[in-house]
């Protein structure tokens, strides 16, 4: 298995830009996440899927919208690109949920500059 | 005030030594706790959980949960050079989310 695969691993962007940040997981998981993550704040919840068809909010969603076609894929849309987006982006997922002892898969992450 | 709060350090020990990482946290409907451990450039991974109070071990590594404290730790006995990585606490609140901790940066000098 491959686990959670992210695309493209770097990317810079101009102010108004937009792009997709690729997300896919090998494992049959249900649930799939979107974080960010800034200096010395942690990991911080943009979206998540509990399933096919079905998203959700998390914490920071303002500026992102996220669809979830299939099983396998969650990507991550930027509309109109910010500098205040300029952050790693972590893709993961989990079988159950955090609620149980399930594990999260974190992808390796997408470094986006925004400028 | 943040849900799960931990001291960013950076914190620097030399090899052998023992390491404690702490974290406190306000939520008291949370039932168990994670540490995560991430290296530079890479994704955070699961290390350990625990549930409620109490210790649990797993090698060098042991996690602590004082509930009436609200204080969870995270020990490593006889710290490795490939220790070093940022440790982040974790804990499942409403909704399938998870919150983490800052995280905090671990260097293990040989």
């Amino acid at each position: 298995n491959a686990g959670v695969t992210q695309t493209p691993k770097f990317r810079i962007l101009k102010i108004g830009q937009s792009m997709t940040l690729q997300c896919t997981q090998d494992m049959n998981h249900n649930y799939m996440y979107w974080y960010r993550q800034d200096p010395g704040m942690g990991l911080k919840l943009i979206y998540y899927s509990v399933g096919a068809g079905i998203t959700d909010k998390g914490e920071v969603p303002n500026g992102y919208n996220v669809s979830r076609s299939t099983t396998e894929d969650f990507p991550l849309r930027l509309e109109l690109a910010a500098p205040s987006q300029t952050s790693v982006y972590f893709c993961a997922s989990s079988y159950q949920g955090p609620l149980g002892t399930d594990t999260q898969y974190f992808g390796p992450g997408t470094r986006l500059t925004v400028l | 005030q943040k849900e799960v709060e931990q001291d960013p350090g950076p914190l620097s020990v030399p090899e052998g030594a023992i390491v404690s990482l702490n974290c406190t946290y306000s939520n008291s409907a949370f039932q168990y706790f994670m540490w995560y451990r991430q290296y530079s450039r890479k994704g955070p991974e699961l290390l350990m959980y625990t549930y409620s109070s109490g210790n649990k071990e797993d090698g060098r590594f042991t996690a602590q949960v004082d509930k009436s404290s609200k204080y969870i730790s995270l020990f490593i006995r006889d710290s490795q050079p490939s220790d070093s990585a940022t440790y982040l606490c974790a804990a499942p609140g409403g909704g399938n989310k998870l919150t983490f901790g800052t995280g905090t940066q671990l260097k293990v000098e040989l």
